[in-house]
């Protein structure tokens, strides 16, 4: 069975730092998808990033960027210039091709001090 | 642009009480997906459909069931409630392939917040 791990529960950075959230996952697939997602006080799921497992470069979004090492399979996110409304619990989530269903890491707190 | 919309956004039961949540997602988006997200937990997936078609099932209790209607939008119907089954209930969608050419994003909704007393 496919697993993803986040072993940061919590994190904090200075506003206008930059800050990496660590993120593994196992899997015998060959061909999956990996995102970050955003859940603020809201609740609301917000899609942060995504990166296919078979493209090699390292996607970017913005202030958000990915460290992407199938290899060790490893997923890290970066916050650079972390703002006041980055503040949320992020999730790590994997699934395969095919419309199939999202597996979830345990989630970071990150919080950014003013 | 378009989000997934559920209904109703908050809802209160007592034990042993039907519910029924509704979930529209984006439009010319084929795939509905369930998940519920406990306190403090990372969100658990129930069920999805595909061309209104059941396509996967996770955890979902039997006392659980869901549709997908003709237009696409989807229902979770929930009976027997019990403590437990206090959590936040999201619904996703997703298409094989949008504008931008990314397959299999899940797009989520707002979620509906369940209150069993």
């Amino acid at each position: 069975a496919q697993t993803v791990t986040q072993s940061q529960p919590e994190m904090s950075v200075q506003e206008a730092e930059t800050v990496t959230l660590s993120c593994t996952y196992d899997t015998s697939e060959s061909d999956y998808y990996l995102f970050w997602y955003k859940q603020p006080p809201s609740r609301q799921m917000i899609l942060v990033i995504r990166q296919e497992a078979y493209k090699q470069q390292n996607a970017t979004e913005n202030r958000f960027s990915v460290n992407f090492q199938k290899a060790a399979k490893s997923f890290s996110l970066k916050i650079s210039d972390s703002q006041l409304g980055d503040a949320a619990m992020y999730f790590c989530a994997y699934t395969i091709q095919g419309a199939q269903k999202l597996v979830f890491g345990q989630g970071t707190r990150l919080t950014i001090n003013p | 642009a378009a989000g997934v919309i559920q209904s109703p956004r908050h809802l209160i039961k007592e034990k042993r009480e039907t519910a029924t949540l509704k979930c529209y997602p984006i439009p010319r988006h084929d795939t509905v997906y369930w998940y519920q997200q406990g306190p403090g937990q990372d969100p658990q997936f129930l069920i999805s459909f595909y061309e209104k078609m059941q396509s996967d099932k996770g955890s979902i209790p039997d006392r659980f069931s869901a549709q997908q209607f003709s237009d696409y939008h989807s229902e979770l119907n929930m009976s027997s409630l019990e403590l437990g089954d206090s959590a936040l209930y999201f619904c996703a969608s997703s298409s094989l392939q949008d504008l931008r050419g990314r397959t299999d994003t899940q797009y989520f909704g707002p979620g509906t917040r369940l209150t069993v007393l």
